[in-house]
């Protein structure tokens, strides 16, 4: 079975710090990662995806396969990246897909 | 393009009642997945179409069932209602599977409510 880990539940950085947001996954087979962000009052919204390798509004995520983790980074945090932010695996069983979430972690920018 | 649309976006319903929400992908979208998100237990999924197929499904009672339509529109059914059954119901699309390039896009949810 699949497992998402997110160990903070709260992260509160000042604006221009940086920022980190843990995400450690359990997975046999081989992992398709996302971060999803939610902002105050919005939909759920795909951030990043770990295949494309891109960088979103300043954030990256780097698969590490060897400690099963897929952080998310931003060198300088700023007021508008307040959020809630998801990591999600896509584990692709019996011909279907299916997203496991994480429990989130709400990120507080403060002036 | 339009999103994914969730109606209706509210529900109050009793404890034993049913209700069906309704979800219409991202044109072009042909898999439609659904997910429970609560305070308590997050996000869990619940299961996932494509073309009018169920591919996969997640650990929830009988009670809750979905379907597929041509049109790829999906509804979800929960029966006999209890009071835990209230949360964010949030339907999600993607363009086909496997998608192993793309994300999924979510609709903003229909909040229901158990009394």
């Amino acid at each position: 079975a699949q497992r998402v880990t997110q160990p903070e539940k709260l992260l509160s950085v000042f604006k221009g710090a940086p920022v980190e947001l843990k995400c450690n996954y359990s997975y046999s087979g081989s992992p398709e990662l996302f971060w999803y962000v939610q902002y105050s009052r919005q939909r759920l919204q795909l951030l990043l995806r770990h295949i494309s390798r891109e960088s979103i509004k300043g954030f990256t995520a780097d698969l590490n396969k060897g400690e099963t983790s897929f952080h998310l980074k931003k060198p300088f945090a700023q007021e508008e990246d307040s959020a809630m932010y998801y990591c999600a695996l896509r584990a692709s069983t019996g011909g279907g897909n299916k997203l496991t979430f994480g429990t989130g972690t709400q990120l507080k920018v403060e002036l | 393009k339009a999103g994914v649309t969730q109606t209706p976006r509210y529900l109050i319903k009793t404890r034993g009642q049913q209700v069906t929400l309704s979800c219409s992908p991202i044109s072009g979208h042909r898999s439609v997945s659904w997910y429970q998100q609560t305070p308590g237990q997050g996000l869990q999924f619940l299961f996932e179409y494509f073309s009018e197929t169920q591919r996969n499904k997640g650990n929830f009672p009988g009670r809750f069932s979905g379907r597929q339509f041509s049109n790829s529109r999906s509804e979800m059914n929960v029966s006999t209602l209890e009071l835990g059954d209230s949360a964010l119901y949030l339907c999600a699309s993607s363009p086909y599977l496997p998608d192993s390039l793309g994300g999924y896009t979510f609709g903003s949810g229909t909040r229901l409510t158990v009394v």
